[in-house]
């Protein structure tokens, strides 16, 4: 079983449509992520959360915002979305510790296409 | 400005051969980790390997070597004895401190698209 999973894998919508993209993790890190990833710019982060209680803007939050239900559970939410929101959608989580510097372990991705 | 840069957008290398990926990296920050992950074209994120500020030896994990210049401010990823299946996209990615934590967010570079040809 994976132990980042993303929901859903693909989802196509229209303009001005709510949208949450939900993401659970069975590997038991306080640290989750929320990164969107457009061809020719890498990946860029959206939100972060270090615990159930904290929330953090990433670089990209604007349109976005998020809900950290569990430990396990970071949920991303696209209140009315727009077409240039359509992009692979990855959520991460990391450990604070272990041999690689707390890496950060990627879902499968979510494509979204706003229309 | 960019924290990370990856200066080549395309690489080409053949089978067998070995082939460097750049990637330079921008902070002030005494304690940092870099990062390579793969994405083949299925889309998954693959770890590949770590490298702390103050780890004096260049870190290996099998084929890959990272290639650590901590004045030149560099860590290049070398992939030696290239196979097909290494054939994808490699992000470069560094981690700073975050409010007082070493264990902070990560900042990737644009990703290098490597082909490997028979």
């Amino acid at each position: 079983d994976a132990d980042v999973t993303q929901t859903p894998r693909n989802r196509i919508t229209k303009t001005g449509k709510r949208i949450m993209l939900e993401c659970s993790q069975t590997k038991g890190h306080d640290r989750m992520y929320w990164y969107r990833q457009d061809p020719g710019l890498g990946l860029r982060l959206i939100y972060y959360s270090f615990d159930v209680k904290d929330i953090n803007k990433g670089e990209i939050s604007d349109g976005y915002s998020v809900s950290r239900q569990a430990q396990a559970k970071f949920s991303l939410s696209l209140e009315s979305a727009i077409p240039n929101q359509t992009a692979l959608y990855f959520c991460a989580t990391s450990d604070t510790g272990g041999p690689h510097g707390n890496e950060q372990f990627f879902g499968p991705g979510t494509r979204l296409t706003v229309l | 400005a960019q924290k990370i840069t990856q200066t080549q957008p395309g690489m080409f290398v053949q089978e067998k051969e070995a082939v460097t990926l750049d990637c330079t990296y921008d902070t002030s920050d005494q304690s940092y980790g870099l990062f390579w992950y793969k994405q083949p074209s299925s889309g998954e994120m693959i770890f590949l390997i770590y490298q702390g500020s103050y780890d004096e030896q260049n870190a290996t994990e099998g084929r890959y070597s990272l290639n650590f210049q901590k004045a030149r401010k560099s860590a290049n990823l070398v992939i030696s004895a290239s196979q097909l299946g290494d054939s994808a996209m490699y992000f470069c990615a560094m981690r700073e401190a975050d409010r007082g934590s070493t264990l902070g967010r990560l900042y990737f570079g644009r990703g290098t698209q490597l082909t490997v040809w028979p």
